[in-house]
């Protein structure tokens, strides 16, 4: 069964720091990975989504990798801004490639 | 993509009531589904909304306690019925396009408060 680990937990750091966000899977045979952004109380947005045949996918600021042979995602954030401040979830397809199974996240805050 | 509204965004309820959420798509997608998040805590999926048949719930999710609706491939409906305090959570509703192990997209959630 996937299982699916985020660390940290919380971050904090001064605006226009680079940060690294990690998440790690149990079950590498996975098509994709998906990273998301939620806001206090509100829904998903969703970042980026990155291939089992893609090592890198790139959007603005973000970066996200993904490694199945060591069952391990980052989600870089460059020069970070105060409106970067959310949780960042990374989620992971169930075995029947159907529905996501989340880590609990990690929450970032930026200070300017 | 696909945007995913839902309604409504927040209620409170009085414990043994129900609510239904629903949640509309702007096109045609191919699953749907219903996720909870309680507080502080990540996202579970409840279950699989699927079109003119029965929902498929994960383990510890009923349908007596989350009855859903799919009459069609853009709307789907979630009850939570006889509710508790421990029915305080966020609602999310989930769809994707494609078939398995495309991208999925999400809703604003709907927050209750069961008092």
């Amino acid at each position: 069964k996937q299982e699916v680990t985020q660390i940290p937990a919380a971050l904090s750091v001064p605006e226009g720091e680079n940060l690294v966000l990690n998440c790690s899977f149990t079950d590498s045979a996975i098509y994709n990975l998906q990273w998301f952004r939620q806001d206090p109380g509100k829904g998903l947005t969703s970042l980026l989504l990155i291939q089992s045949s893609q090592r890198e996918q790139t959007s603005g600021r973000l970066n996200a990798s993904l490694d199945k042979s060591s069952g391990r995602s980052t989600l870089y954030i460059a020069a970070s801004q105060p409106g970067d401040s959310a949780t960042y979830l990374c989620a992971a397809p169930n075995q029947a490639g159907t529905a996501l199974i989340f880590g609990k996240g990690t929450t970032l805050s930026v200070s300017s | 993509s696909a945007v995913i509204s839902q309604k409504p965004s927040r209620d409170i309820c009085q414990r043994g009531t129900s609510l239904t959420i629903q949640c509309q798509v702007d096109s045609q997608v191919t699953m749907m589904f219903w996720y909870r998040q309680q507080p502080g805590q990540s996202l579970t999926l409840i279950a699989t909304a699927n079109q003119g048949s029965e929902a498929t719930y994960e383990s510890g999710f009923v349908i007596d306690k989350f009855p859903i609706s799919r009459p069609n491939l853009t709307f789907s409906t979630l009850t939570v019925s006889n509710m508790s305090p421990e029915d305080s959570s966020i609602y999310l509703c989930s769809a994707t396009t494609g078939g398995p192990n495309t991208e999925a997209f999400f809703g604003q959630g709907t927050r209750l408060t069961v008092v």
